[in-house]
């Protein structure tokens, strides 16, 4: 069965440093998401790509934050000067056209310190 | 308001009996509808969508109720593999997912 992937599983960084965040969708998937959750807390929405753009993103993904298809299957996000408070899950999920389930890969835990 | 409220539980219950999680959301041009779970520091996975005729997988059942904005999950003869927190999540479209906090399940023996 089809996944989505990420790496690292977990990826430890100092405040300040620039870290990138892989995720790889499902192959046919033509929608590409990142969300984050913060221990204990629920899943947020970052932000949706389609055809080489963002298409929607949340308060949270701003300037900081970008995001970059730069091959047929890599869906990256990059985090520029981290911050303890970007400790979190980064999940990656991708769909199809239709139907509109999205699928989630197993995350990346980001510890910052 | 939350734009989706979920209690958080846990709800604590012996295998074999019946639960039902509700969960209401706010945004009334909401489009799509979908219970996933997640178990400890894993990834959200998707368990169903959730259609206004409601829709039934085995032994789970979901239940769309668009005027009173109310979604329910009853799981019947649970199993001690239910244990996790479920997730109610809506979509205003074919963009981003609206998660509620998860209501947390325990299957005892």
């Amino acid at each position: 069965e089809p996944e989505v992937t990420q790496t690292p599983s977990h990826q430890v960084t100092q405040m300040g440093q620039e870290v990138i965040l892989r995720c790889v969708p499902i192959s046919n998937h033509l929608y590409f998401y990142w969300y984050r959750q913060i221990l204990g807390q629920k899943v947020e929405f970052l932000v949706s790509f389609y055809n080489n753009e963002i298409s929607e993103k949340s308060e949270i993904f701003d300037d900081q934050f970008s995001v970059e298809r730069p091959d047929g299957s890599n869906f990256t996000l990059k985090i520029r000067s981290t911050k303890l408070e970007d400790s979190a899950m980064y999940f990656c999920a991708s769909r199809g056209m239709v139907p509109p389930e999205q699928y989630f890969g197993p995350g990346t835990r980001l510890t910052v310190t | 308001r939350k734009e989706v409220e979920q209690d958080p539980g846990p709800f604590n219950v012996p295998e074999g009996a019946t639960v039902a999680f509700n969960c209401t959301y706010s945004n009334s041009a909401s489009q799509s509808f979908f219970w996933y779970r997640q178990d400890c520091r894993k990834e959200p996975k998707l368990l169903m969508s959730v259609y206004s005729s409601g829709n039934e997988d085995g032994r789970f059942t979901a239940q769309l109720n668009r005027a009173s904005q109310y979604i329910s999950l009853l799981i019947r003869d649970s199993k001690l593999s239910d244990s996790a927190t479920y997730l109610c999540v809506v979509s205003t479209g074919f963009q981003k997912l609206v998660f509620g906090t998860g209501t947390r399940l325990l299957v005892s023996p």
